[in-house]
């Protein structure tokens, strides 16, 4: 299946900055979808990142606030803009498996704290 | 009412044992099923997908099916403490771009 590469593993930002994370995939893929998982709960879908055209965003989140590149097939990034404590969370990217349709792979994470 | 539900735990076995953990989903038209384990402080891991009604196996895991009551389930036999793990249930939806729900996932404890 695909190896995910994403950066930073995990940072400590000030409120109202804003932390921009990297995905980078090795080889080709279609969608890549990013997640947030605040502590102790599931995976909650962010949005889905399409190359060559505007991010899909599920309900409660927003492109102002979660703000997605896509510029090719391999890379996206994922943007938490004017943090606050409450974006505290593991955020992350995956992507569709080539070995297990519609089962995806995940990358390492991103571990947010927001002081 | 979830879209995927799972019984959060924890869930503790005697090492050896058969650990059974379950899942229900409500989208009737879902048609791929996966189960993922969660190690504390990493990322999901894929471990089975069952894509039809029954059972699959592979090692020592069991996904099994159930279309018509909206079951799907993960036996671990023989559980190790290395199974000691948060064991995400995910669904595939009819929703366009085949994205996962994934439900709250069950803690599972496997004590020596």
């Amino acid at each position: 299946s695909a190896v995910i590469s994403q950066k930073p593993s995990r940072d400590i930002c000030q409120r109202g900055t804003s932390l921009t994370i990297q995905c980078q995939v090795d080889s080709q893929v279609t969608m890549m979808f990013w997640y947030r998982q605040q502590p102790g709960q599931s995976l909650t879908l962010i949005a889905t990142a399409n190359q060559g055209s505007e991010a899909t965003y599920e309900s409660g989140f927003v492109i102002d606030k979660f703000p997605i590149s896509r510029p090719n097939l391999t890379f996206s990034t994922l943007t938490v803009s004017n943090m606050s404590p409450e974006d505290s969370s593991i955020y992350l990217c995956s992507v569709d498996s080539t070995l297990t349709p519609y089962g995806y792979t995940f990358g390492s994470g991103t571990r947010l704290t927001v002081v | 009412q979830k879209e995927v539900e799972q019984n959060s735990g924890p869930l503790s076995v005697p090492e050896g044992a058969i650990a059974s953990l379950n899942c229900t989903y409500s989208d009737r038209g879902s048609q791929s099923f996966f189960w993922y384990r969660q190690y504390s402080g990493k990322s999901p891991e894929l471990i089975m997908s069952i894509y039809s009604n029954g059972d699959k196996e592979d090692g020592r895991f069991t996904a099994q099916l159930n279309k018509a009551s909206q079951y799907v389930s993960l036996l671990i036999r023989d559980s190790q403490p290395s199974d000691s793990a948060t064991y995400l249930c995910a669904v595939n939806s009819n929703r366009a771009g085949n994205m996962l729900t994934f439900g709250g996932g069950t803690r599972l404890m496997v004590k020596p």
